[in-house]
């Protein structure tokens, strides 16, 4: 089946800085990628589809300065949290839509990254 | 705009017992649905899809899931549960419109307890 990596898998730093995380579609291309965010006990908010060549979509609230998001290959789509504070503390996970045959539809989920910004 | 409700944060059932987590949703025309799940700090797997065709759908681990149009549903089952069965479940929906892909919006989740 299709496999979506994420990395680094956990991740902590100083208020301040920018972290950034990288997503990969590992034997699969993906022109379409998205990135979630998810509170503790909460549903997966959609914070923006990226897209390969292209600029990305972000969802309404969601700000396009702080969450800076690269797709600069079919495989690989990067989320740059900058400048990050204690709020952006979170879990953060990508996806890829399968593409063809029976994985056609479905999305196939990163293992997620946990930032925690001291 | 499209949405799900999962109305139960959380569900026991014993070990051996068949399971049941809920899910409704609404959405424009007709609907792709999913059941995902959730071990804890780990991303989602896919567990089943109605695309369309036969209502009652069979995924992996034993789960299956029916889709009822008129009732806007699209419930989980299984038969016999396993305390392995133990995550957060999450129902997602979204339409099957033409010209590119469409976005899924997620449920809250359910987290299931199984107990032994």
């Amino acid at each position: 089946g299709a496999v979506v990596s994420q990395h680094p898998s956990r991740v902590i730093c100083k208020s301040g800085t920018s972290v950034k995380i990288e997503c990969r579609s590992l034997d699969f291309q993906a022109t379409t990628m998205f990135w979630y965010r998810q509170f503790p006990k909460q549903s997966l908010m959609l914070m923006a589809t990226s897209n390969e060549g292209s600029k990305a979509t972000y969802e309404q609230g969601v700000e396009k300065d702080k969450f800076l998001i690269n797709h600069a290959s079919l495989t690989l789509s990067t989320l740059t949290v900058t400048s990050a504070h204690p709020e952006d503390s979170s879990f953060y996970i990508c996806s890829a839509p399968g593409t063809g045959g029976n994985s056609y539809n479905e999305q196939f989920f990163g293992p997620g990254t946990r930032l925690t910004v001291l | 705009a499209q949405s799900v409700a999962q109305p139960e944060d959380q569900v026991n059932v014993a070990e051996g017992n068949p399971l049941t987590v809920k899910c409704t949703y609404s959405v424009s025309g007709n609907p792709y649905l999913f059941w995902y799940v959730q071990y804890p700090n780990r991303g989602l797997q896919f567990l089943l899809k109605y695309i369309t065709g036969d209502n009652l759908v069979k995924g992996s681990y034993g789960f299956e899931a029916e889709f009822n149009k008129s009732q806007t549903s699209f419930h989980l089952k299984k038969p016999s549960a396993l305390v392995s069965d133990s995550a957060l479940y999450f129902c997602a929906v979204r339409p099957q419109h033409s010209g590119g892909y469409q976005k899924v919006t997620f449920g809250t989740g359910t987290k299931l307890q199984v107990i032994p």
